[in-house]
């Protein structure tokens, strides 16, 4: 099955700062790629998305960028504020529709 | 988005009992999805619930221990049988928008401590 790998596992940035986090994927069929987040007792938020015929989407301080060729794909956040701090998940489904899930980013924004 | 509602939103259990876990979708979907979130970790999925055939179960997942059942396009229920402390974790169904199947968005979840 599907294996996504993300790094790293946790990351401090100084408010205002960028924050990069970066998932690989085994399998070559993936075609969905959607992250998530998770502040303290909540359920995942889904913030942004990208499918495999599009290379790099944004969505006001967020972007998400996808390397078909070499199975990454990454989320940024440019200048990150207190209220980003959460667990950051990437995630990677086929046709089936199974989100297979990276292991999770702890970002914390230190201001 | 859909909007998804689970019940209970958490439980104290004893072990050798069983839970059943509810969630409910604002519109018709063809598939439901429940994950297992343990302690500090990552979300894994247990199985696809569609409607009008059996649950389809993921490698380590049994339909013994996770009975799960759809009966109409906006429900269904997970049931953690014969728990132990092992179960301990948030359990989060997902489900889909009717016109985008690839785009999942989760209910609260259930955190289960079995004691």
């Amino acid at each position: 099955g599907e294996n996504v790998e993300q790094h790293p596992s946790t990351l401090s940035v100084q408010e205002g700062d960028s924050a990069v986090i970066k998932c690989t994927y085994s399998d070559s069929a993936s075609n969905y790629f959607p992250w998530y987040k998770q502040e303290l007792g909540k359920r995942p938020q889904l913030i942004i998305d990208i499918r495999s015929n599009v290379g790099e989407k944004k969505d006001q301080r967020i972007a998400v960028t996808l390397n078909k060729t070499a199975k990454h794909f990454s989320l940024h956040i440019t200048e990150t504020q207190p209220e980003d701090s959460a667990v950051y998940f990437c995630a990677a489904s086929i046709d089936d529709y199974k989100l297979s899930f990276g292991a999770g980013t702890t970002v914390t924004v230190r201001a | 988005s859909a909007v998804i509602s689970q019940k209970p939103s958490r439980d104290i259990c004893q072990r050798g009992t069983s839970l059943t876990i509810q969630c409910q979708v604002d519109s018709q979907v063809t598939m439901m999805f429940w994950y297992r979130q343990q302690p500090g970790q990552s979300l894994t999925l247990i199985a696809t619930a569609n409607q009008g055939s059996e649950a389809t179960y993921e490698s380590g997942f049994v339909i013994d221990k996770f009975p799960i059942s759809r009966p109409n396009l906006t429900f269904s229920t997970l049931t953690v049988s014969n728990m132990s402390p092992e179960d301990s974790s948030i359990y989060l169904c997902s489900s889909h928008p009717v016109t985008l199947p690839d785009t999942q968005y989760f209910g609260p979840g259930t955190r289960l401590t079995v004691l």
